[in-house]
């Protein structure tokens, strides 16, 4: 069964620090690895996405690095701002009929 | 990119009774998608709606209880019937191709 676990599943961190958020799947086949941003009663919002041959990608101050031997992949947010307080959801697609597998996310607070 | 609305935003509906959820997209699209999001859990896609055909739904949800219409390329609804309070949830319209998903802002449905 395709999964993608997230850890951990929640961060509070002060502003201005960084952050490393990480996602584990076992999805097969494997096409493209998303990470998302969901702010509260908001829809998710697309930040990265990484195909095999990507290792690393950015957005601003978002990182996404994708290992697809060990099938893992880790999202880096520098210099944190209030706005991110968010969940952040991993999805990965097999590639079949928009077929995605989502994690539950990982809710991240930034504190003053 | 897609810009999503969906009406209500969110509603608390009383057991037995059924919600249609509308979703507009600003543009042409072919398949457009229905998720739910329960409440600490990941978004489980509900049904892929196609113009045109009848709406595919996966596997533990049927069309008697989530009956879908689609009757243009812009528009879809989504209608929750006989609710109990095991349908509280988060519903989201999408719209995607193979690279990018694009999600509504959500309806957030309490059944007391």
């Amino acid at each position: 069964k395709n999964q993608v676990e997230q850890s951990p599943q929640s961060l509070i961190i002060l502003e201005g620090k960084n952050c490393t958020l990480q996602c584990n799947y076992t999805v097969s086949p494997f096409s493209n690895l998303r990470w998302y941003k969901q702010d509260t009663g908001r829809g998710p919002v697309s930040l990265t996405i990484m195909t095999f041959s990507e290792n690393t990608k950015s957005n601003g101050r978002y990182t996404a690095t994708l290992d697809a031997d060990t099938k893992q992949s880790s999202l880096h947010i520098t210099a944190s701002q209030l706005s991110d307080s968010a969940s952040y959801i991993c999805v990965v697609d097999d590639g079949t009929a928009s077929k995605l597998t989502f994690g539950t996310g990982t809710r991240l607070q930034v504190t003053l | 990119s897609a810009v999503i609305s969906q009406k209500p935003s969110r509603d608390i509906c009383q057991r037995g009774t059924s919600l249609t959820i509308q979703c507009q997209v600003d543009s042409q699209v072919t398949m457009m998608f229905w998720y739910r999001q329960q409440p600490g859990q990941s978004l489980t896609l509900i049904a892929t709606a196609n113009q045109g055909s009848e709406a595919t739904y996966e596997s533990g949800f049927v069309i008697d209880k989530f009956p879908i219409s689609r009757p243009n390329l812009t528009f879809s609804t989504l209608t929750v019937s006989n609710m109990s309070p095991e349908d509280s949830s988060i519903y989201l319209c999408s719209v995607g191709g193979d690279s990018e998903q694009y999600f509504g802002p959500g309806t957030r449905l309490t059944v007391t």
